[in-house]
């Protein structure tokens, strides 16, 4: 019964180190979201994929990519950390892209890049 | 994106006051949804609205959605420590929510 889980839950990168966040989920959702959590700016999304097999850039896609690989794991790439991504990621599911009844949420990952 | 203002960003109360917070925006939504993030956690879902005027209950939290359909309301009453955490509003248009920028809450016990 984990629901969403996010894996690392903490991480320091020094400038120009690469990762992956991983992200999976057992509620049976079809749509799957990254976003980043900073002080003062609320949450903004950064990748999203309405289905299996779907990706699409949302507010702040640049430094990133993102892989769909199954229905259940969605994982988000920095090629090249930068400082300006030092930031908690959070990735949330839904029923899918038009489903109003909300999104359930991991517990997040915290990334420092020095 | 669309923009949420939420307001206050921040509110340190007594134990036992009452709280209100609320969120506006200048696009019309068709759902209206409450979180609380704990610290280190993610956001959980407290209160989910889907008709202007709607007013909902879940213990000791009562939201309602605007008639405009541009704002909503939360209101936490006889707060306990356990309130503390940060709340954000989130508008549903389109395909996607988008949320607000949260209000910080402290209770003093």
């Amino acid at each position: 019964n984990a629901g969403v889980t996010q894996t690392p839950k903490f991480q320091v990168l020094k400038t120009g180190q690469s990762m992956t966040l991983q992200c999976a989920q057992d509620m049976n959702h079809n749509s799957m979201y990254w976003y980043r959590q900073d002080p003062g700016m609320g949450l903004r999304l950064i990748y999203y994929s309405a289905s299996e097999g779907t990706t699409d850039k949302g507010e702040v896609p640049n430094g990133y990519n993102v892989s769909r690989l199954n229905k259940r794991e969605f994982s988000l790439r920095l090629e090249s950390a930068a400082p300006s991504q030092t930031s908690v990621y959070f990735c949330a599911t839904s029923w899918g892209p038009g489903s109003n009844y909300g999104y359930t949420f991991g517990s997040g990952t915290r990334l420092t890049v020095v | 994106g669309q923009q949420l203002n939420q307001s206050p960003q921040s509110m340190f109360i007594q134990e036992g006051e009452d709280v209100s917070m609320n969120c506006t925006s200048s696009s019309i939504f068709n759902t209206w949804l409450w979180y609380k993030q704990e610290p280190g956690e993610g956001p959980v879902l407290l209160i989910a609205l889907y008709k202007a005027g709607e007013l909902t209950s879940n213990g000791r939290l009562t939201a309602q959605f605007g008639i405009t359909r541009k704002d909503s309301f939360l209101n936490i009453s006889a707060s306990i420590p356990s309130d503390v955490g940060i709340y954000f509003c989130a508008g549903h248009a389109g395909n996607q929510f988008y949320f607000g920028t949260g209000t910080s809450l402290t209770v003093i016990p």
